[in-house]
C-alpha cells in the first residue's frame, strides 16, 4: 500500500463538461505527475508539478491544467471534455531527483458520454 | 522521440515456470528505469527501481537487469504463481527528456494453475 490517494475512483461526465481529479502525495515526496492511460495502452505523461509550479508537460492541450498545493497534493482539471478523454487517470508521487521509487495512486476512471 | 517497447505483448504460462519479460528503450542516456505491475482497472504497483549506475535489482522472486549500452532491461520472475497474473509495465526516465516516465505498452501475463 502506498500513501498516494486519488479521488474520485470513478466518474461519468457529459461531453463539454469540466472535471477535477485529486491526488495526495506520498509523505516525503515533493513532486506529483499526472498520466492518462487509455484502454490497452501504457500511461502517457500529461504534466508534472514541483513546488506548486508546472515542471514539464506532455503532448496535451491547454484544456488540461493542474495545481499543486503547499502540502504537495495536486489537482488535474480538464475543461470541455471530449469522448476521447475517457481513460484511467493516474497520479504519481516522487522526489524531483528521481533517485527513489515513484508511487502511483489507484487511479480515477473517467468516462465521457 | 524517446520510446519504450515491450515484448511479448502477452504471455500465458503454466504455474511454476520461470519467465522473462523484455523492455527496450531508444536512448542509452537514461536516469533510471522502473518496473510496475498493474492489475485490471487498477493503479500501478512499483516492483523494482534500477538506477542508471546499477546493473540489476532483486526483490523476492523478481530480478530486473539493465543494459544501457544495448537499451534493454529484463524482468525475470521465478517460479511463477497464478497471483502473478497482471500487466507488467516498464517505465524509463530519459536523462534529457524531463523528469517524467516514458512507459512501454506492457506485457499481459497469465499464469495458469
Amino acid at each position: 500500500e502506498t500513501g498516494v490517494t486519488q479521488s474520485p475512483t470513478h466518474l461519468i461526465k457529459t461531453r463539454g463538461q469540466q472535471v477535477t481529479l485529486r491526488c495526495s502525495s506520498q509523505s516525503g515526496h515533493n513532486t506529483v505527475s499526472w498520466y492518462q492511460q487509455a484502454l490497452g495502452q501504457g500511461p502517457q505523461f500529461i504534466f508534472q508539478y514541483y513546488r506548486e509550479e508546472e515542471n514539464g508537460r506532455g503532448n496535451f492541450p491547454p484544456r488540461f491544467s493542474g495545481l499543486q498545493f503547499p502540502n504537495y497534493s495536486s489537482e488535474l482539471n480538464v475543461n470541455a471534455l471530449e469522448l476521447d478523454d475517457s481513460a484511467l487517470y493516474l497520479c504519481a508521487s516522487s522526489s524531483l531527483t528521481g533517485d527513489t521509487e515513484a508511487f502511483f495512486g489507484q487511479g480515477t476512471r473517467l468516462t465521457v458520454v | 522521440k524517446q520510446e519504450v517497447t515491450q515484448i511479448p505483448a502477452a504471455l500465458s504460462v503454466p504455474e511454476g515456470e520461470n519467465l522473462v519479460l523484455n523492455c527496450s528503450f531508444t536512448d542509452s542516456a537514461i536516469y533510471n528505469l522502473q518496473w510496475f505491475r498493474q492489475d485490471p482497472g487498477k493503479g500501478l504497483t512499483s516492483l523494482l527501481l534500477i538506477q542508471s549506475s546499477q546493473r540489476e535489482q532483486t526483490s523476492g522472486r523478481l530480478n530486473a537487469s539493465l543494459d544501457k549500452s544495448s537499451g534493454r532491461s529484463t524482468l525475470y520472475i521465478a517460479a511463477s504463481q497464478p497471483g502473478d497474473s497482471a500487466t507488467y509495465l516498464c517505465a524509463v526516465i530519459f536523462s534529457d527528456y524531463g523528469q517524467n516516465f516514458v512507459f512501454g505498452p506492457g506485457t499481459r501475463l497469465s499464469v495458469l494453475p
